[in-house]
């Protein structure tokens, strides 16, 4: 089956980098991605990663994927005010378009 | 601007009613997801279509249904309303291609009173 958990908050100081956690279970994922919701919007696609990379830079966003352990993390160098939303971790599971979503971790920038 | 259009953005209806949201996928994406998202702000997947036809299909209630149509709209019909149906009602689309992802619409915000 799948299952994706993340946990529910993270809270850091602007400037600071921010991880954010995401483990899964269905081992056929070939790629996972990582969403971001800001306040009473949709989500927005960030960054996806292909199951045989172990990471991926884009800007101040790095993806690592340890497809052993079924983990994935986004890590956000100098976290910013603006960076503060929702972020939802997803992966396109056992069947080919279907999309299966993390509960989303909510990140807090403290100023 | 994803390029997934829904309507209407918000919702108030009474227990017991019956309402349709509507959903237009970005140009040439044949799939289309339905997912709902509760106050607590875990994302549920509904159901998705492809090019008219069922695909997958999630923790959808039997109270609810969907359908795709010809020109690839889509349309998620919740009848017999409770109040915890309430929630947000997004629809996200996307092409084949995985490294697409899916792309979201801002949602309809159903309250159910």
């Amino acid at each position: 089956g799948e299952d994706v958990e993340q946990s529910l908050f993270l809270s850091v100081r602007e400037g600071d980098s921010s991880v954010i956690n995401c483990t899964y279970t269905d081992s056929s994922s070939t790629y996972l991605y990582w969403y971001k919701q800001e306040p009473g919007a949709g989500l927005q696609l960030l960054t996806y990663i292909f199951s045989n990379m172990d990471m991926k830079q884009d800007q101040r966003l790095t993806v690592l994927l340890n497809k052993k352990d079924k983990h994935l993390s986004l890590r956000i160098a100098d976290t910013q005010t603006g960076d503060s939303a929702i972020y939802f971790c997803a992966e396109n599971g056992d069947n080919f378009n279907k999309f299966c979503f993390g509960s989303g971790t909510k990140l807090n920038v403290k100023p | 601007d994803s390029g997934v259009t829904q309507t209407p953005k918000h919702l108030i209806t009474a227990t017991g009613q019956r309402v349709t949201l509507r959903c237009s996928p970005r140009s040439g994406d044949l799939s289309v997801y339905w997912y709902q998202q509760s106050l607590d702000q875990g994302l549920q997947f509904l159901i998705q279509y492809y090019n008219g036809e069922e695909r997958a299909k999630g923790n959808i209630l039997e109270r609810f249904s969907a359908q795709q149509f010809p020109d690839l709209h889509s349309e998620l019909n919740l009848s017999s309303l409770e109040l915890g149906d309430s929630a947000l009602y997004f629809c996200a689309s996307s092409q084949d291609s995985m490294t697409s992802g899916a792309f979201f619409g801002q949602g309809t915000r159903l309250t159910v009173v």
